[in-house]
């Protein structure tokens, strides 16, 4: 089976920068992918690595470590938009995606 | 604009009555999936159709079945839809191919009272 382990719940100050690790087990993997997800609203792409290394994409950055099975999304100058849950999200060999349960971030003014 | 299309946004049905959620697509893709997704949960896989062809996940209920009439539609019927059934209901589509991104609909909220 799959195992994503990500932090439930993180506060952090508008402006400040924001670490969300993500870990995993899985039986294969084939890209690590991470989603935005605001209250009751559909998830939203945000980045996607299957290399080693940072991807940076304006304020967000991720970071993939395949020999330790670890992520992590980077999310700078924090805006109050920025509120949301952030899923973590493994795909183990075709194309199917096994989730996290999600980080929820809150960003206080 | 809207690539993934559900309808409705909001579904009230009654403990044990039929209901049917659909969802559309306007990108072509080849995969068309369903997951489950209940409070502060990750989304939970129930099936996905590739093409035509149908993919039941290992412990999705048999209350839930899927329906794929072409291309652009796909439909999650609930048979008896129960209490522990309410949740967010996500459609997601993608190409198929092995380094492809999931697209997903707003969802559906399904209230059983």
């Amino acid at each position: 089976g799959q195992n994503i382990d990500q932090p439930t719940e993180m506060t952090a100050t508008e402006g400040a920068i924001v670490q969300i690790n993500c870990t995993y087990q899985t039986s294969g993997f084939n890209g690590l992918f991470w989603y935005q997800q605001h209250a009751g609203e559909a998830p939203t792409f945000l980045s996607y690595n299957v290399l080693d290394g940072l991807e940076e994409k304006g304020r967000f950055s991720s970071f993939l470590s395949r020999s330790k099975g670890y992520s992590y999304l980077l999310l700078k100058e924090l805006q109050m938009k920025d509120s949301a849950s952030y899923l973590c999200a493994v795909r183990d060999g075709d194309y199917k995606l096994s989730f996290g349960a999600g980080t929820t971030v809150t960003v206080r003014a | 604009d809207a690539m993934v299309i559900q309808n409705p946004r909001y579904q009230v049905t009654q403990f044990g009555k039929p209901v049917t959620l659909s969802c559309s697509q306007t990108l072509n893709h080849n995969v068309m999936y369903w997951y489950q997704q209940k409070s502060s949960q990750a989304p939970k896989l129930l099936f996905h159709y590739y093409d035509k062809d149908f993919n039941n996940e290992a412990d999705t209920p048999d209350n839930f079945q899927s329906r794929r009439p072409n291309t652009s539609f796909c439909f999650l019927d609930i048979r008896s839809p129960g209490l522990g059934d309410a949740a967010m209901y996500l459609c997601a589509t993608s190409r198929g191919g092995e380094t492809d991104t999931q697209y997903f609909g707003p969802g559906t909220r399904l209230t059983v009272l």
